[in-house]
């Protein structure tokens, strides 16, 4: 079967470090990989996106690579802010007809202090 | 208003009641999909929908029913809450080659 598996959180990091969140996964089929972002009290949102070995997907700062000899996706920003406090969840998709199909991990709570 | 919109937003309820959360998009989305969150377990895919009166089963479905009469609602019932499904409840639509997922805000259902 699907899994994706995230770096034990939570991280805590103070204003302007570099931030690495570690994804590995597994999956039956060429999977798409995802970033989504939860901020408090709200839904997901996607961060970034990647549907085939090498892409980069990048929004906002943050970057990550797939890479499909080490099966894995880890996201990065060179300089977090307060305001990149969340919990973010790295997903696969095997795709057929609908990218919606969803495998997550269990999420990383990252918080910023100023 | 224009989006995903979900109710109620937080519910109580006991062991054994019927309880139905809502989820209305405006989008005219093809595919909508109902995900739970449980801490440790990030996000699991309950049903999903990929038109009216299409629906089909996703990781972890036992103990909900779904139905899609219309493409824009598409409501998640526990028609008999166990204690195991207080949890908080997304819903999500995704539009024909959109090939990303707009999320509803979420539905915080306790079951005592």
């Amino acid at each position: 079967g699907n899994s994706v598996t995230q770096m034990e959180g939570p991280v805590t990091l103070s204003e302007e470090a570099f931030l690495t969140i570690n994804c590995t996964y597994t999956a039956t089929g060429y999977p798409s990989l995802f970033w989504y972002v939860q901020y408090p009290g709200e839904g997901l949102q996607l961060l970034l996106k990647a549907t085939k070995a090498d892409d980069k997907g990048s929004n906002k700062g943050f970057e990550a690579t797939y890479r499909k000899e080490t099966t894995s996706f880890h996201l990065e920003k060179g300089s977090v802010q307060v305001s990149d406090s969340a919990v973010y969840f790295c997903a696969l998709s095997v795709g057929g007809t609908s990218y919606g199909k969803l495998t997550f991990g269990q999420g990383t709570i990252l918080t910023v202090h100023p | 208003d224009a989006g995903i919109t979900q109710s109620p937003r937080y519910k109580i309820t006991e062991t054994g009641r019927q309880v139905t959360l809502m989820c209305h998009q405006t989008w005219s989305h093809s595919y909508m999909f109902w995900y739970r969150q449980d801490l440790g377990h990030g996000l699991r895919l309950i049903y999903y929908s990929a038109a009216a009166d299409i629906t089909d089963k996703g990781e972890v479905p036992d103990g909900y029913v779904v139905s899609r009469s219309k493409t824009e609602n598409f409501p998640l019932t526990l028609e008999s809450a166990t204690r195991s499904q207080t949890s908080v409840y997304f819903c999500a639509s995704e539009g024909s080659g959109a090939n990303v997922l707009t999320f509803g805000a979420g539905s915080r259902l306790t079951v005592l």
